[in-house]
């Protein structure tokens, strides 16, 4: 079976510019989860949806981001106007009924 | 305080030796609790997870949790070069997303 799968795997873009990072989550999982990593803050989770549904963004920086998820089978995380401090790595995750995350490979994000 | 702790490291062992990655945490209503393996330049990937008190065995990995500690931790028995990566504890406190420590750095010396 698939795993999550993220696209791009890198981005590369200058300051101001609209990010969109996308996320398919495994399929079947009713969980699904954004997270942040950077040397310095270490993993971050920004948001979680539960049955497509947003739980919890309190994790979101800023109203720079939002996220969506319009099915069960797709969603996405949106920079705009992306900053160089958002330079990180960007993880989707899934999960069934809240056990046992799995990871996708992660959207490697730069911002210059 | 943190809602869950862990020695940054690096933990240093030699080839064949017992690794033993420690972590605690602060909500006592925590429930489940996960372990994540993460190569340099890599995602997490679930290793390990434990629901009850006392040990879960999964081939050389062993998980041991002490709910009235709020300990857990993974002992990774005859190390291999190739386990050499960063270990994440995870744990479910019951509002559906895990919150993460910041990882040990394991290295294992040929």
């Amino acid at each position: 079976d698939a795993g999550v799968i993220q696209s791009p795997r890198h981005e590369v873009t200058e300051m101001g510019q609209e990010v969109t990072l996308r996320c398919k989550p495994i399929s079947g999982h009713n969980s699904l989860f954004w997270y942040r990593q950077t040397m310095m803050r270490g993993l971050e989770l920004l948001i979680y949806f539960n049955n497509n549904v947003p739980i919890d963004d309190s994790g979101m920086p800023e109203d720079r981001f939002s996220a969506k998820m319009p099915n069960a089978s797709f969603s996405t995380l949106k920079i705009q106007p992306s900053e160089p401090r958002d330079s990180a790595v960007y993880f989707c995750a899934s999960s069934l009924q809240g056990f046992g995350q799995y990871f996708g490979p992660g959207t490697r994000l730069t911002v210059t | 305080q943190k809602e869950v702790e862990q020695n940054s490291g690096p933990l240093s062992v030699p080839e064949g030796a017992i690794a033993s990655l420690n972590c605690t945490y602060s909500d006592r209503g925590s429930q489940s609790f996960f372990w994540y393996r993460q190569y340099s330049g890599k995602s997490p990937e679930l290793i390990m997870f434990i629901y009850s008190n006392g040990d879960k065995e999964d081939g050389r990995f062993t998980a041991q949790l002490n709910k009235a500690s709020q300990y857990v931790s993974l002992l990774i028995r005859d190390s291999q070069p190739s386990d050499s990566a960063t270990y994440l504890c995870a744990v479910d406190t019951g509002r559906r997303a895990l919150t993460f420590g910041s990882g040990t750095r394991l290295q294992v010396q040929p």
